[in-house]
């Protein structure tokens, strides 16, 4: 199975910061990468899909990029309502699809 | 709007059954392709098994390959989960999903979850 790390595990920000969270596969899936948000007691969000294209709806300060092995979500302006854990998910191999093991974005 | 709503979730003394059900809206349910995943309290997210949209082939994943079984009935538009033989691991809310595509890639439309305890 292919294995998913992100970095960093958790992270302080402020409303309006920059934020860019890693996402690392353990072998080279080309751009079948997935990005979701989710939210406390809720269910997980697509964001992104294949690497850097923004699901409908989703706000334009969000932007995914990379290719192969290494793959980056940006939050460029941090708002209120982006604190929330977010998720790597590859499709390039499955079964299993798998995912990274969150990155929670909290407030500084 | 797509709505995906989860049931059946609850209490079961390890070694037991429960069987989960998502039933679908607003969408042509017998053109995707599903999913069920899990994730323990406070865990990331598992992925547990898939079912193409005429049924026709499913995959688990080794945590619940022999134990669990995934279905699906098209003219009721409902996802269903058997789960057997049930462990304290198994302990998760369980999410059902939907592919965004009529193959199997991303996951677009996610149902609010059931959570399933195995405890004795």
């Amino acid at each position: 199975a292919i294995r998913m790390t992100q970095s960093p595990s958790s992270l302080s920000a402020s409303t309006g910061d920059r934020v860019t969270i890693t996402c690392r596969a353990s072998q080279g899936i080309s751009s079948y990468l997935a990005w979701y948000q989710q939210k406390p007691g809720k269910a997980p969000k697509l964001l992104i899909y294949a690497a850097s294209t923004l699901q409908s709806g989703v706000p334009s300060r969000f932007s995914g990029s990379g290719s192969g092995t290494d793959f980056t979500l940006t939050i460029s302006c941090l708002q209120s309502e982006d604190f929330a854990t977010y998720y790597c998910q590859q499709y390039y191999s499955y079964p299993p699809w798998t995912f990274g093991q969150g990155t929670k974005v909290e407030i500084k | 709007q797509v709505q995906l709503v989860e049931s059946g979730g609850g209490v079961v003394q390890p070694g037991g059954s429960l069987r989960l059900s998502c039933a679908a809206s607003g969408f042509t349910f017998s053109s995707y392709g599903m999913h069920w995943v899990r994730q323990a309290p406070g865990k990331g997210l598992e992925w547990v098994a898939f079912i193409r949209y005429d049924g026709s082939n499913k995959y688990y994943a080794d945590s619940v390959k022999g134990r669990f079984t995934i279905s699906r009935d098209n003219s009721k538009n409902t996802l269903y989960l058997q789960m057997n033989s049930l462990r304290a691991e198994d302990t998760a809310v369980y999410y059902c999903a939907k592919d965004r595509r009529q193959w199997p890639e991303d996951f677009d439309y996610w149902g609010q979850g059931t959570l399933v305890t195995v405890s004795s």
